[in-house]
């Protein structure tokens, strides 16, 4: 029942420092999202996925980078952080379709000092 | 400016009260989602409404789609502690690409 596993749970990077953030899915989905969720602001899309090869930018990308390495994985890289990236992270997948769940990882907590 | 507009930001209630939280776009979509956060956790689906004007009841919680498909709103009713959370309203634009409001605080007291 592993469902959405995120690695790791928690970060502290310094200032230009570089990193991924990994995500992996067994439930066999198509789409996997990456998102940051600061206070006051909710979920904003990061980067997606709609199917393995492809990626598109969401409402947040500068500063990312992604790659959906197979039909499980799907990692978020921050090639040089900045404070403005400490944030609270979560990988999600879905079915294909307009009606689907989205299924959420822990999270993963990135401090940038 | 976000996609979805949820408001109030924040809704704090005694035990018993009731509370409704709205989402509005100016966009129409296919179906919209309600999810609820715990801290420390991530989102989890509480519903999803797709037709206009649909009212779906979750034990003490109702959900409505707009008529128009733009706009949907929970209400809870005789509200415990144990509804206190992040309530998110989500949305597709388009088949893939899944979008979030801001989010609703909701801290029910004893």
């Amino acid at each position: 029942n592993a469902g959405v596993t995120q690695t790791p749970k928690f970060q502290v990077l310094k200032t230009g420092q570089s990193m991924t953030l990994q995500c992996a899915q067994d439930m066999n989905h198509n789409s996997m999202y990456w998102y940051r969720q600061d206070p006051g602001m909710g979920l904003r899309l990061i980067y997606y996925s709609a199917s393995e090869g492809t990626t598109d930018k969401g409402e947040v990308p500068n500063g990312y980078n992604v790659s959906r390495l197979n039909k499980r994985e799907f990692s978020l890289r921050l090639e040089s952080a900045a404070p403005s990236q400490t944030s609270v992270y979560f990988c999600a997948s879905t079915l294909t379709g307009a009606d689907t769940e989205a299924f959420f990882g822990q999270g993963t907590r990135l401090t940038v000092v | 400016t976000q996609l979805l507009e949820q408001s109030p930001q924040f809704l704090s209630i005694q035990e018993g009260e009731n509370l409704t939280v709205y989402c509005n776009s100016s966009s129409v979509f296919s179906s919209l989602q309600w999810y609820r956060q715990e801290p420390g956790e991530g989102p989890v689906l509480l519903v999803t409404v797709v037709t206009g004007g649909e009212v779906k009841k979750l034990k003490r919680l109702t959900f409505q789609f707009g008529d128009a498909r733009k706009d949907s709103s929970l209400h809870i009713t005789a509200a415990q502690p144990g509804d206190t959370g992040l309530y998110l309203c989500a949305g597709r634009p388009n088949d893939y690409k899944l979008s979030f409001g801001a989010g609703t605080t909701v801290t029910v007291r004893a």
